[in-house]
């Protein structure tokens, strides 16, 4: 069975930093499309960034573009997302999703997600 | 700004056949598949179509999906009180060049 452990959530200050991992266990990690989505309270989930099964190519929403980034580790079957200049519009649970092989849009599983509160 | 637009509720009553509309233009549902996800309120949204028709395994086969020209729906057959969630819809868009999400629908299990 694929799991997916978001860590790393908190309390941030505006224009402070976070970073997210997301363990994975159940599936060949060095070979799946990996993204962050995230869900903003009473909202819909919104697609943040994805990143190749080398890490060599990523994508970013323009909401997150020069301000988050996105890595991994295959060898310790991890994903990352490096949060900077945070603002309290980017309070959200933020989920680590494995992408469905040709399904742009298909994400699954999903992982139990990390709340993220950017506040003074 | 490019949108997927659900009707923010449904119902209906076990047993009964309840669908769900999503519509978009043709830079998204117009040249993209569509997917679906249903979310129990507390827990992680769940894919329960993809490729605008196919289920995963472990769906049942009363939730069913099609797509028409820039729109798209999702029909559960037999409800039961076990669907109560809310069921939101995405699709990749050329023209932002990223996946969007409806705003989602609510369906209540009468």
């Amino acid at each position: 069975e694929v799991q997916l452990v978001e860590s790393g959530g908190g309390l941030a200050q505006p224009g402070g930093s976070l970073r997210l991992s997301c363990s994975a266990s159940g599936l060949t990690f060095s070979r799946s499309v990996m993204h962050w989505v995230r869900q903003a309270p009473g909202k819909g989930p919104e697609y943040l960034s994805g990143i190749l099964d080398s890490g060599e190519t990523t994508r970013y929403a323009d909401s997150v573009k020069g301000r988050f980034a996105i890595s991994r580790d295959n060898s310790k079957n991890t994903l990352f997302l490096q949060m900077t200049t945070l603002r309290p519009e980017d309070t959200a649970v933020y989920y680590c999703v494995k992408g469905l092989v040709g399904v742009p849009g298909g994400f699954d599983p999903w992982g139990q997600g990390t709340l993220v509160i950017v506040s003074s | 700004q490019s949108v997927l637009t659900q009707p923010p509720s449904a119902s209906g009553t076990p047993g009964q056949r309840v669908t769900i509309s999503c519509s978009g233009s043709s830079s998204n549902i117009g040249s993209n598949t569509v997917t679906w996800y249903q979310q129990v309120p507390g827990t992680a949204p769940k894919l329960v179509v993809y490729d605008n028709n196919q289920r995963p395994s472990g769906v049942p086969d009363r939730f069913s999906g099609s797509q028409s020209g820039t729109s798209a729906s999702l029909a559960i057959s037999g409800l039961q009180s076990e669907d109560e969630a809310d069921y939101y819809c995405a699709a990749w868009d050329d023209s932002l060049g990223g996946v969007l999400f409806g705003g989602g629908t609510k369906l209540t299990v009468l």
